[in-house]
């Protein structure tokens, strides 16, 4: 059963360029939810993805945005790169389609990826 | 809106000795506290979780932490590390909004363990 899954792993981008990463949900999710992780700091909430609409937003701007597609997989798109935009980026998906906490359903709140690693040059 | 603050950024330690790093967090509703583990070039793995019931919450690999409500603390513990306990520990609090939940990350707390 594979778990989350994220590509590119590694990216290199210059300032002003745009940017897309894919994630694939783990099997019989369909929530998934992005993270900035800065380096030496912990995750930061970006948004979260449900029946293909943006349910929650973290404090990032609108140059951050997502999509779902029917299957569950999500993509996130970061437009005018700026040099603080460095970071892990990491997707974790859960199970929402109840309407309940994923955790009270399942024995992990989110299922993290290993992330991709975006840098700006 | 919740937040999570982890004391010690850096906790050096030697072989076979305890540890605990702390967390503490800020919530005035029910909260669901988690501890996260990340190893280089990795993503999180959840640790260990407190939802509700028994406040000592333990895992499979010999971590422990307490839910203290009066102190508003989560702090994670280990009687003897090993070599490979060496990573980075984060602690969150789930925040729920319209249905769903997010997760709140503390800064992390960067484990060492020395031989």
């Amino acid at each position: 059963d594979a778990g989350v899954t994220q590509s590119p792993t590694h990216l290199i981008k210059t300032r002003g360029q745009q940017v897309t990463l894919r994630c694939s949900p783990k099997s019989g999710h369909d929530t998934v939810s992005w993270y900035q992780q800065a380096l030496g700091q912990g995750p930061q909430f970006i948004f979260q993805y449900y029946e293909e609409e943006e349910r929650q937003r973290g404090n990032f701007p609108d140059r951050f945005s997502g999509h779902q597609f029917p299957n569950y997989s999500s993509e996130l798109n970061v437009n005018a790169l700026l040099l603080g935009d460095s970071a892990l980026y990491l997707c974790a998906s859960s199970s929402l389609g109840g309407g309940g906490t994923g955790y009270l359903l399942d024995n992990q709140p989110q299922h993290f990826g290993d992330g991709t690693r975006l840098s700006i040059l | 809106a919740q937040s999570v603050t982890q004391l010690d950024s850096q906790v050096p330690v030697f072989e076979e000795a305890p540890v605990e790093l702390r967390c503490n967090y800020s919530s005035s509703v029910s909260v669901y506290l988690f501890w996260y583990v990340q190893y280089p070039n990795q993503g999180l793995q959840l640790l260990l979780k407190y939802l509700s019931g028994s406040t000592l919450v333990e895992s499979i690999n010999g971590f422990e932490a307490e839910f203290n409500k009066s102190q508003t603390s989560f702090h994670l513990r280990k009687p003897s590390v090993h070599i490979s306990d060496t990573a980075e520990y984060f602690c969150a609090v789930s925040e729920s909004q319209g249905g769903s939940e997010k997760l709140v990350f503390g800064k992390g707390t960067k484990l060492t363990v020395n031989p």
